[in-house]
């Protein structure tokens, strides 16, 4: 069976902390792909990175960075000198090379950055 | 491009009624998703329309749920009875290429629905 774990439900931090947020997965697919959305409080789901399963270098895009290991099937997302206006909903994502190629998502991690 | 385009962006009805809801995908995108997002938990894909033609329609609740794309392009979803436990945010996507299972999808602001 095809999951995706966020285990962390809210955090909050202060202001240019950096923070990290959780996703694992299980998959017995050796081929699919990854992905971050960001849910912001208007609603739509924003695509932010994907990262296919055989590509395990990690990504960094301006203050964001993602860590995608397959031997503890996580793939992480690292906010640097976070911002207020990255309070949002980010929802980590699976998409299987197989099947009918539809997204499954995990339960969200609400991030709350506080001035 | 203009992106996904939903209406409306908020209903309340009470249980029993029927209701609908229109998405308009971004022009040319041949895939077209509705998602089910309940308070607190992540989407979970209720049909998948590739043109006109339904791909996945595994997790839709055929009783009272049903769905169509006619033309290719724009899609309704409707529920009728409605139950209280239908209370989420009916979201619409749609992604580019067709079938591809590496693409991005792009989401439109979704419909929350009440039901009282």
């Amino acid at each position: 069976a095809q999951k995706v774990t966020q285990a962390q439900t809210e955090i909050s931090v202060v202001e240019k902390e950096d923070v990290t947020l959780d996703c694992v997965y299980e998959t017995r697919d050796t081929t699919y792909y990854l992905f971050w959305y960001k849910q912001p409080p208007s609603g739509e789901l924003v695509f932010l990175i994907r990262r296919n399963s055989f590509d395990e270098q990690n990504e960094i895009s301006g203050r964001y960075s993602w860590n995608f290991q397959k031997s503890t099937s996580s793939f992480n997302f690292t906010i640097t000198a976070s911002q207020v206006v990255d309070s949002a909903v980010y929802f980590c994502a699976l998409s299987l090379a197989s099947g009918t190629y539809k997204y499954i998502f995990g339960t969200g991690t609400r991030l709350k950055v506080l001035a | 491009e203009a992106g996904v385009a939903q209406s409306p962006r908020y209903k309340i009805i009470e249980k029993r009624q029927s209701v609908a809801f229109w998405c308009n995908p971004i022009s040319g995108h041949a895939t077209l998703y509705w998602y089910q997002q309940i308070l607190g938990q992540g989407p979970k894909l209720l049909i998948q329309f590739q043109n006109n033609g339904v791909v996945d329609d595994s997790q839709l609740p055929k009783d009272r749920f049903s769905a169509e794309r006619l033309k290719g392009v724009d899609s309704t979803l409707k529920i009728q009875p409605a139950k209280l436990e239908d209370s989420a945010v009916y979201l619409c996507a749609s992604t580019r290429d067709r079938g591809r299972w590496d693409t991005e999808a792009f989401f439109g602001q979704g419909t929350r629905l009440t039901v009282v």
